[in-house]
């Protein structure tokens, strides 16, 4: 299964409304997870079955989605929020991530 | 507190064998799935194998399969990789992952801070 990421890279502002796009390459039902990277840190789990929230994650972060097309969505960007984000299928083996979405200032 | 420490990386030859540890602690390790995960330079994330509570089952991604083997020693809390027939390509910091219970159909709830290997003449 491929995944598909968009945009690759994001140029934003505090405070923005941003969106990335993950769409595969077929149904994958909900079994959708998205993933926040800093360099040189371990990735960190943000998202998980499209749109659950992971414990300790902010709220300014969501997903929905179903199927082939899922979004993640961060509504008032924060300074700490300035990182790569990845989307990862986990319906069917081998997993595959998504190529990665790089957001910068 | 749940923590995942890779250890065994380095500077390899084409060819050569390497074995990544990945020591655990903080959580019922014989009852949680695991995985590896690698990033090569400039790249994004790269899943490369998982493997089941027991030991019983594995998975590999084409790149790595016939080449890598995962195992595991739920006495020792220890999670291993072991490489061989290294190529120029399997350059990459390497992550072991806790998977919630299985990682199918699941997620990846914590990861370590990753061990880099590289493999260059």
């Amino acid at each position: 299964i491929q995944l598909t990421q968009s945009p690759s890279f994001l140029s934003a502002s505090v405070g923005d409304r941003v969106t990335i796009t993950c769409r595969a390459s077929q149904d994958i039902s909900s079994y959708l997870v998205w993933y926040q990277h800093k360099p040189g840190k371990a990735p960190r789990l943000l998202i998980y079955t499209a749109s659950t929230l992971q414990s300790g994650v902010p709220s300014r972060f969501s997903g929905r989605g179903s199927g082939t097309e899922f979004t993640l969505t961060i509504s008032s960007l924060q300074p700490e929020d300035y990182a790569s984000y990845y989307c990862q299928q986990v319906d069917i083996y081998p997993f595959t991530f998504g190529g990665g979405t790089k957001v910068e200032i | 507190e749940v923590q995942l420490v890779e250890s065994g990386g380095g500077l390899v030859q084409p060819g050569g064998s390497l074995r990544l540890s990945c020591a655990a602690s903080g959580f019922s390790f014989s009852t949680c799935s695991l995985s590896w995960v690698r990033q090569a330079p400039g790249t994004g994330l790269e899943w490369v194998s998982s493997i089941s509570s027991t030991g019983e089952f594995t998975y590999y991604a084409d790149s790595v399969k016939g080449r890598f083997t995962t195992s595991r020693d739920n006495s020792k809390y220890t999670l291993y990789l072991q490489m061989s027939s290294l190529r120029a390509e399997d350059t990459a910091v390497y992550y072991c992952a806790k998977c919630y219970t299985s990682c199918q159909k699941y997620h990846f709830d914590v990861w370590g801070q990753g061990s880099l290997v590289t493999v260059s003449s």
